[in-house]
């Protein structure tokens, strides 16, 4: 079964960090570009920052940049977002999704189902 | 690219057609955009990309079209667990954008 798994997902204060992680299972994991989306419930899907199959091409949200990294770990499977200066609207679901094909450029096909960021103080 | 979604929410019965709208400001190429379906509780489903071709194992009664600015999902007959909702997405630009979404409720 192709699957992702978030983790990392937490409370933390302003100006704080935090690490999410994804774990692909059931596919190729270095075939495919990945993306972090993130949604406070009842509101829109906000794309976070999107990275190609090595990790050499990576794009980010405007209301991110600067504060996070993307990042890929193919010998694990694993998809990473460093989130540093965090505020209170980073407050969201943040969800984990593959892109159709190996690009930064991708629909994305398949879904996690979700780690939860809450930034309070 | 500023994503547009129309209307904010449709209210439609079971068996009806849904035409949701997406505007793309600038335009972007037809290759390049994406909807999805969102139910609360539950991970996103890509439906549609390129503009006009369903993802796997998606009932051919949902379609798209459109081209440049203007785009358009429409569910040819509303099945109970249609009412959900819909997010149009450009992939073409970064940073790569999501419209606001529309809610098609049953009437």
């Amino acid at each position: 079964e192709v699957q992702l798994v978030e983790s990392g997902g937490g409370a933390v204060r302003p100006g704080g960090s935090l690490r999410l992680s994804c774990v692909g299972s059931g596919f190729t994991f270095d075939d495919y570009g990945m993306s972090w989306v993130r949604q406070v419930p009842g509101r829109e899907l906000e794309w976070v920052a999107g990275l190609n199959w090595n990790g050499e091409s990576t794009g980010y949200a405007e209301s991110v940049e600067g504060r996070v990294t993307i990042s890929r770990d193919n010998a694990k499977n694993s998809l990473y977002l460093q989130m540093e200066s965090l505020r209170a609207e980073d407050t969201a679901l943040y969800f984990c999704a593959r892109g159709r094909g190996s690009g930064s450029y991708e629909a994305l096909d398949v879904w996690g189902q979700g780690t939860t960021v809450t930034v309070s103080s | 690219v500023v994503v547009t979604q129309f209307p904010g929410t449709l209210s439609l019965s079971p068996g009806e057609r849904a035409t949701l709208s997406c505007r793309a400001s600038p335009s972007i190429s037809s290759t390049y955009i994406a909807w999805y379906q969102k139910k609360p509780g539950q991970a996103p489903r890509l439906l549609i990309f390129g503009t006009s071709s369903r993802a796997p194992g998606i009932p051919d009664r949902f379609s798209g079209s459109g081209s440049g600015t203007d785009f358009t999902l429409t569910i040819s007959r509303l099945e109970p667990e249609d009412f959900a909702v819909y997010f149009c997405q450009q992939y073409g630009i970064f940073p790569l954008t999501f419209g606001g979404g529309t809610r098609v409720e049953s009437k």
